[in-house]
């Protein structure tokens, strides 16, 4: 079975510095990894997602990911936190057959200004 | 479009009743996820739909909770009996196809408060 791993229930940034989330997975066979966010009371949406082709994952508002194979991590960045970077975000993995994807805990993200 | 709606937005129960909470998937996504949120926590699968089928049930917490989807589309989630331990934000999710490396998109998801 997939897992994943959040490291970092709350990370606290300034405005303009860099934006760094991890994201730790488990998974016996390829895995697809995604990230989510959730902004206050708004539903989760897809920010960015890795499904085996290039391992630099490219997302919306700026985010990115990379896939390490031989570190099992997949961890978002953004160059320059935005205050409306402020949301909840979740790494999911999962893989061909499962059917579903399995969410980690996430982190809260706080942009200071 | 329309997204994925789920209703109603917000319940408020007592312990032992009955909750049925609904939801309404994007118009031809053929997979559906049911997940529950509590507070401070990460997101719990509960179940899982390929068309009208649930071939995993694996999250569901105990024999009070069930669901159906009929159609190929809307879905209900039933909590018999209700806890207080039940209360959280139940959120709903559809799918093109599988969930494998589709994208799911989210409902706002229904407040539940067992009191």
């Amino acid at each position: 079975a997939q897992s994943v791993t959040q490291l970092g229930s709350h990370v606290s940034v300034s405005e303009g510095a860099l934006v760094l989330l991890r994201c730790n997975y488990s998974s016996s066979v390829p895995p697809y990894l995604f990230w989510y966010v959730q902004y206050p009371n708004q539903g989760l949406q897809l920010l960015l997602k890795y499904t085996s082709a290039a391992t630099l994952v490219k997302g919306i508002n700026g985010f990115e990911a990379e896939f390490k194979k031989s570190e099992t991590s997949f961890h978002l960045t953004k160059p320059s936190a935005h205050m409306s970077d402020a949301a909840e975000y979740f790494c999911a993995v999962s893989v061909s057959g499962a059917g579903k994807s399995t969410f980690g805990d996430g982190t809260t993200l706080t942009v200071k200004p | 479009g329309a997204g994925v709606s789920q209703s109603p937005s917000n319940k408020v129960t007592e312990k032992g009743k009955d909750v049925e909470l609904r939801c309404d998937p994007i118009s031809g996504h053929t997979a559906l996820y049911w997940y529950r949120q509590s507070l401070g926590q990460g997101l719990e699968f509960l179940i899982y739909f390929q068309g009208n089928s649930a071939p995993d049930k694996s999250g569901l917490p105990s024999d009070r909770f069930s669901a159906e989807r009929t159609g190929g589309s809307v879905s209900t989630l039933t909590i018999q009996r209700t806890q207080q331990e039940d209360s959280a934000v139940y959120l709903c999710a559809s799918s093109r196809g599988r969930g494998d490396y589709n994208e799911q998109f989210f409902g706002p998801g229904t407040r539940l408060t067992v009191l």
